[in-house]
């Protein structure tokens, strides 16, 4: 009864190529995220979607895509790999509570993404 | 704009001393505080958070940390540190409002634990 699951764990792909991050969460939350950590361990949010409505676009390449079919899921398209992708790839999500939005994010264990 | 900054890069701890992870945040308006801990090879898992009410915010695994307003600090603590609290610690500020919001980290701080 895993909250936030991902798959796959890890994702060893060369350049060039379309590769897909899948998130789910049981938790029954209205928000999703996704953040990068690169090498250094520095961790960046990339996107957020609540109720399926992308709600943050930081400063992505366009390459990545986001897309949410429903509330429990959200998962992530990479286009034309590159090198500088490699990273951990974890989904996130939350419930807006009293509507603060200061509920705590629950994390998924993480994509290790290694581009050759 | 939000942020948070951790001054260390990792800290090193004596198993059974009390021990402490820095945070100094920057923000306009109200802050709220988060820690969160991360095992090697795994998710970030929620410690505690500062939202408002009393300065001293009790979380999981026995860590509390102490919001202190005048030097903009939110202190990771534990009065006995275990060698299984080895970890990478971050602290964060959440920025936005209502479900507009996003959590921005500092850069980690790695604790070691020795027996």
């Amino acid at each position: 009864d895993t909250a936030v699951s991902q798959t796959p764990k890890y994702l060893v792909t060369q350049m060039g190529n379309d590769k897909s991050i899948k998130c789910e969460q049981n938790l029954g939350h209205d928000t999703m995220y996704w953040y990068k950590q690169d090498s250094k361990k520095f961790l960046k949010i990339m996107f957020s979607y609540n109720n399926k409505e992308l709600i943050i676009n930081e400063t992505v390449p366009n390459r990545f895509s986001p897309k949410s079919p429903d509330k429990a899921h959200l998962n992530l398209h990479i286009n034309s790999l590159e090198l500088g992708d490699s990273a951990v790839y974890f989904c996130a999500s939350s419930s807006r509570g009293t509507g603060l939005g200061l509920n705590e994010q629950f994390f998924g264990p993480g994509t290790r993404l290694t581009v050759l | 704009a939000q942020s948070v900054a951790q001054p260390e890069d990792q800290v090193n701890v004596a198993e059974g001393n009390p021990l402490t992870v820095k945070c100094t945040y920057s923000v306009s308006g109200n802050p709220y505080l988060f820690w969160y801990v991360q095992y090697p090879n795994r998710g970030l898992q929620f410690l505690l958070k500062y939202i408002t009410g009393d300065n001293l915010v009790k979380g999981s695994y026995g860590f509390e940390a102490e919001f202190n307003k005048s030097q903009t600090s939110f202190h990771l603590k534990k009065p006995s540190a275990l060698v299984s609290d080895s970890a990478l610690y971050f602290c964060a500020v959440r920025e936005g409002s209502g479900g507009y919001n996003k959590l921005i980290f500092g850069a980690g701080t790695r604790l070691a634990v020795h027996p």
